[in-house]
């Protein structure tokens, strides 16, 4: 069982369209931080998100944090091709330990 | 900056064989991690270090695998006897080690057993 889920696990949309992604979980996140990753390449941090209600901009990502803490959600805004890669949600476990959800993999066609 | 450096980038081997991967983190970073990530379970936590100390091997698949950190600037992860099911990319990340810090990964490894 995944602590933390993902939704869509895939998603292909064509270029000027706007997406939202999701990340849900059963547990309370402390904190809860957005990755994004390219083919060959490590994740990549695009926000740490740490309080209810929190909403973070990003250019054209906007990152919300659920008000009881156990959700999270990016949206794209004019998708470019760009934007293209795996996303992916993490919480913390204790102190140190992160743990990552399974991602979207997003696609975004000229 | 160089950021975290990880070798071999590709490793192909034979079942049966030893692998030694290895990672340098980010100069002045306490805290080591080694991920492993397919297709089927995602990026999962193997191992991780604090100031130089394994706090955490829960996630270590079983005992062929070991990881050691000799020093705050070299970590390795070997897997002995490899398995074709050890196929994966594993990933070194490292981080200051303050509570919102963010991972610093470096570009993997992508291991194939055959």
């Amino acid at each position: 069982t995944q602590l933390l889920e993902q939704s869509p696990q895939f998603l292909s949309i064509q270029e000027g369209e706007n997406l939202t992604v999701y990340c849900n979980s059963s547990s309370v996140f402390s904190s809860l931080q957005w990755y994004r990753q390219e083919p060959g390449e490590g994740p990549v941090l695009l926000v740490t998100v740490v309080t209810g209600g929190e909403v973070k901009k990003l250019k054209r990502l906007t990152f919300q944090f659920g008000d009881a803490r156990k959700d999270s959600s990016l949206h794209i805004t004019a998708a470019q091709p760009g934007d293209t890669g795996l996303y992916l949600c993490a919480m913390k476990q204790g102190a140190q330990k992160l743990v990552f959800g399974q991602g979207t993999r997003l696609t975004i066609n000229p | 900056d160089a950021g975290v450096i990880q070798s071999p980038r590709h490793e192909v081997t034979e079942m049966g064989q030893e692998v030694t991967l290895r990672c340098k983190p980010i100069s002045g970073h306490n805290s080591l991690f080694w991920y492993r990530q397919t297709m089927m379970r995602g990026l999962e936590l193997l191992i991780y270090f604090n100031n130089n100390v394994p706090i955490d091997d829960s996630g270590m698949p079983e005992d062929r695998f070991s990881a050691k950190m000799p020093n705050a600037s070299f970590s390795t992860l070997k897997i002995q006897p490899s398995e074709p099911r050890d196929s994966a990319v594993y990933f070194c990340a490292s981080s200051p080690g303050q509570y919102y810090s963010p991972l610093h990964f470096g570009n993997g490894t992508r291991l194939t057993v055959t």
